[in-house]
């Protein structure tokens, strides 16, 4: 079995701070992993993935999450946040090979940036 | 290029009456998968379906619900008889080939049972 925790429920921060979505997982067997953001009112959006190759991946839009195997950790980080980014940012991992349709979820963590 | 399309976005059900949530996957797609978030949690998976085949139902409740995926026309989660404890968001999600690494998610329908 998998599971997921992310350690904050909620993040408050100021614009332009840096930012720390902490996020760690447990598992048997090798994963993907996935961070996915939900804006207000809205459906779920893939923002990276960890696959393969590099543990170091990056958004389109500044976030950047490394993947830690012997910390078993995926935290997401960006170094000066937007109101915009204001939104609830879910963790979740899946099994590398067979069923890997299955995402496991953490809780969510809801960033609030405030003006 | 529309993305994956649920409908209703709010559906409102009585305890007892019947709620089918739609789901349209992106064109092009064949698979298609349901989660649950209940309030205050994250998703878990429900089924996966293929056109007219069930893959994986090892997340749906083992009464009440069930889905299915049509060779024509959208997937369909149905829910009979429901009851308070099933008001949650459903959302689908749909990929080209199996697996979730190229999946997109739809908005979800919020199921309010009162």
């Amino acid at each position: 079995a998998q599971s997921v925790t992310q350690l904050d429920s909620q993040v408050p921060v100021f614009e332009e701070a840096p930012v720390e979505l902490r996020c760690n997982y447990s598992s048997s067997v090798s994963v993907y992993l996935f961070w996915y953001v939900q804006y207000p009112n809205q459906g779920l959006q893939l923002l990276l993935k960890y696959l393969s190759g590099s543990t170091l991946v990056e958004s389109i839009n500044g976030f950047e999450a490394e993947f830690n195997k012997s910390q078993t950790s995926f935290h997401l980080r960006k170094p000066s946040v937007h109101i915009s980014d204001t939104a609830e940012y879910f963790c979740a991992v899946s099994n590398s090979g067979g069923s890997n349709y299955k995402l496991t979820f953490g809780k969510g963590t809801l960033l609030t940036v405030n003006p | 290029n529309a993305g994956v399309m649920q409908n209703p976005r709010h559906l409102v059900r009585r305890r007892g009456q019947e709620a089918r949530l739609r789901c349209s996957p992106m064109k092009g797609h064949s698979h298609v998968y349901w989660y649950r978030q209940l309030p205050e949690e994250g998703l878990k998976f429900m089924v996966y379906l293929q056109k007219e085949n069930i893959i994986d139902e090892s997340g749906m409740p083992k009464e009440r619900f069930s889905a299915e995926f049509p060779k024509e026309g959208p997937s369909i989660l149905r829910i009979q008889q429901v009851v308070r404890g099933d008001s949650a968001a459903y959302f689908c999600a749909s990929s080209p080939l199996t697996g979730l690494t190229e999946a997109f998610f739809g908005q979800g329908t919020r199921l309010t049972v009162v």
